[in-house]
């Protein structure tokens, strides 16, 4: 079955710690996605990457970073300079033509020991 | 310019019922106007999309309207579920270069339906 593999499901990070986040897609898309869900602010757009070696930040970058060294593959760093951490997280991606649907990933909860 | 205003945030409808969700947008750059649906602790999954050349566009129960002059759009589900109790986005994208479509969302609204 074709789709977007997050992991881990929930995750705990220590103060002053940088922890990453798994996607992973068998579609064969070339855009994908990060984004952040907060409770009664729907997605907000951390990064994308429309190919292999490219990704432009979004509306929330700050204090996240990302690479895009496969077209499978695009993992989130969230980093210490990011304070407040906490939410939860979900990829997505979609075929290469334009205006495309985005397919989501089930998310990975972020949480602050 | 680039929001996309959702309402209300929450419903609560009978079985049975008829749910309306609203989404308002500025950007008449906008051209493709998904409809997602989340249930608790999944992503996102596409219900129903439309662009702009249609004035209505109707999958099963769920029924995308939309009118570009007032730059709304509208979600109605008919004869609601209790399975349809999940949360429920609306989105906008306009065309760029390249492969990405970058989606402005609404804030969600949580539909209940009650027995």
């Amino acid at each position: 079955d074709g789709g977007i593999t997050q992991s881990p499901k929930y995750l705990f990070r220590k103060e002053g710690q940088n922890v990453t986040l798994s996607c992973e897609q068998n579609l064969n898309h070339d855009a994908m996605y990060w984004y952040r869900q907060d409770p009664g602010q729907g997605l907000r757009l951390i990064y994308y990457s429309q190919i292999v070696n490219d990704f432009q930040k979004g509306d929330i970058a700050e204090g996240y970073s990302v690479s895009r060294e496969k077209k499978e593959s695009f993992p989130l760093t969230v980093t210490s300079a990011q304070k407040n951490p906490t939410a939860f997280y979900l990829c997505a991606s979609n075929p290469p033509q334009g205006n495309q649907p985005q397919h989501f990933g089930d998310g990975t909860r972020l949480s602050i020991l | 310019q680039q929001q996309v205003k959702q309402s209300p945030q929450s419903l609560i409808v009978q079985k049975g019922g008829i749910s309306i969700i609203n989404c308002a947008y500025e950007n008449t750059a906008f051209d493709y106007f998904p409809w997602y649906q989340q249930f608790p602790g999944k992503g996102p999954a596409l219900l129903i999309a439309i662009r702009p050349d249609v004035s209505e566009k109707k999958e099963g129960r769920f029924t995308i309207s939309f009118n570009k002059s007032a730059k709304q759009f509208s979600l109605h589900i008919m004869d609601s579920q209790p399975g349809d109790s999940a949360t429920y986005f609306c989105a906008a994208s306009y065309p760029r270069g390249g492969t990405a479509s970058k989606l402005t969302f609404g804030t969600g609204t949580r539909l209940q339906v009650t027995l």
